[in-house]
């Protein structure tokens, strides 16, 4: 069974860094194209970042590019994302979420970790 | 970037209805577009992708259809459980952007 478990989200001052995680089991996260996608409380979707399959080509928008990075780690099964000078308008439930396959959607998600960004 | 518009925002119905979401794109996305739909304190759920394939375990009542720039999610007959926030998303290039929602209240 396809699971993603999402951690790290937390309080944290303006300007200050964290990492989520997301551990996956039931694949393998380096044959699949993945994200992440963060809800702001009271708000839409929107999408944050992308990591491809093989060479891992990474993808982020505009206002969090510079800033995020994301990343996966094969042998932990595990996908990242640093998120570095943060601001109160990155506070937001953060998901991540895998392709499916044959690709063009997202099949499966976690359950999305908060992060709030706040003095 | 490709900017997604959906209409209406907001949409009061009852159940039985049939219900219709819109979901335009500034530019031509082929049919490489998905459906999603979320409750409240939960993650989105995939409804439909590539503008009609039904996800597996998705009810038939659900529909997608469309291709280049304007496509619809229909909801046959609304029931209870159906009263959510819809969003599309586009897959045709990134940064892969969502809609703004539709959220379904009971009337």
């Amino acid at each position: 069974e396809v699971q993603l478990v999402e951690s790290g989200g937390g309080l944290v001052q303006p300007g200050g860094s964290l990492r989520l995680s997301c551990v996956a089991s039931g694949f393998t996260v380096s044959t699949c194209p993945m994200g992440w996608v963060r809800q702001a409380p009271g708000k839409g979707l929107q999408w944050v970042s992308g990591i491809t399959t093989g060479g891992g080509d990474t993808y982020y928008t505009d206002s969090v590019k510079g800033r995020f990075t994301i990343s996966r780690d094969n042998p932990k099964n595990t996908l990242y994302l640093q998120m570095n000078s943060l601001r109160a308008e990155d506070t937001a439930v953060y998901y991540c979420a895998k392709w499916g396959l044959g690709g063009h959607r997202y099949d499966y998600w976690g359950q999305g970790t908060l992060v709030t960004v706040s003095s | 970037d490709i900017q997604l518009t959906q209409s209406p925002s907001f949409l009061s119905a009852s159940v039985g209805d049939r219900v219709t979401i819109t979901c335009r794109a500034s530019q031509a996305i082929s049919s490489y577009l998905a459906w999603y739909q979320q409750k409240l304190g939960k993650a989105p759920k995939l409804l439909i992708y590539v503008a009609s394939t039904l996800q597996g375990g998705v009810p038939s009542r659900f529909s997608g259809s469309g291709s280049g720039t304007e496509f619809t999610l229909t909801i046959s007959s609304l029931q209870p459980e159906d009263f959510a926030t819809y969003y599309c998303q586009q897959f045709f290039n990134y940064p892969l952007t969502f809609g703004g929602g539709t959220k379904v209240e009971i009337k």
